[in-house]
């Protein structure tokens, strides 16, 4: 069974930083690329960051471009987002999703429950 | 960046009901088209990817269409299960968006 679990969410600053955590297991994590998708409080979903199956490839959204930097270590079935300058906007639930193939082409077939994340002073 | 608008925002409709979903693309974008599903508190749900393929598991009465810019949902006849609201996503380029949400509520 496919499983996502985030970590790494909480209250933080304006301006600080926060890393956050997507643990895969039961598929071959190292054959997908993977993708955060946040969801704001009462909002639509907005896609965050991709990164391919080797890390050859990575996007970022315009609203994150230079502050957040997606990571993943295949050794341990494991994605990153490292969020730095932090600000009110980016308050939101956070979820690593999985792609149904190549680098998204297909959609995500599968998702976390999503980590929160509170930007305020 | 490609924008994804759907029509509408939201809808009520009734079990038994068939109902349709737009969405438009800003600029071409072939059948790289995927609609989900989210019920609240719960994560999206993939049901239809590539425009018109449905996803495992998904019910029939679901179905997608289009290409290019314009593109739809179906559901054949409303359950009550199917009451959530439903984004649609362009993967057509590396950075990928989604529209709005179109929430579908009871009659």
């Amino acid at each position: 069974e496919v499983q996502l679990v985030e970590s790494g969410g909480g209250l933080v600053q304006p301006g600080r930083s926060l890393r956050l955590s997507c643990a895969a297991s039961g598929f071959t994590f190292d054959d997908y690329a993977m993708h955060w998708v946040r969801q704001a409080p009462g909002k639509g979903l907005e896609w965050v960051s991709g990164i391919s199956w080797n890390s050859g490839s990575i996007g970022y959204a315009d609203s994150v471009k230079g502050r957040f930097t997606i990571s993943r270590d295949n050794a341990k079935n494991s994605l990153y987002l490292q969020m730095n300058s932090l600000r009110a906007e980016d308050t939101a639930l956070y979820y690593c999703a999985k792609v149904k193939s190549g680098y998204g082409d297909y959609g995500f077939d599968y998702w976390g429950q999503g980590t929160l994340v509170t930007v305020s002073s | 960046d490609i924008q994804m608008t759907q029509s509408p925002s939201s809808l009520s409709a009734s079990v038994g009901d068939r109902v349709t979903i737009t969405c438009r693309a800003s600029q071409s974008i072939s059948s790289y088209l995927n609609w989900y599903q989210q019920k609240p508190g719960k994560a999206p749900k993939l049901l239809i990817y590539a425009a018109s393929s449905l996803q495992s598991g998904v019910p029939s009465r679901f179905s997608g269409s289009g290409s290019g810019t314009d593109f739809t949902l179906t559901i054949s006849s409303l359950q009550p299960e199917d009451f959530a609201t439903y984004y649609c996503q362009q993967s057509y380029s590396t950075s990928c968006s989604f529209g709005q949400g179109t929430k579908l509520e009871i009659k």
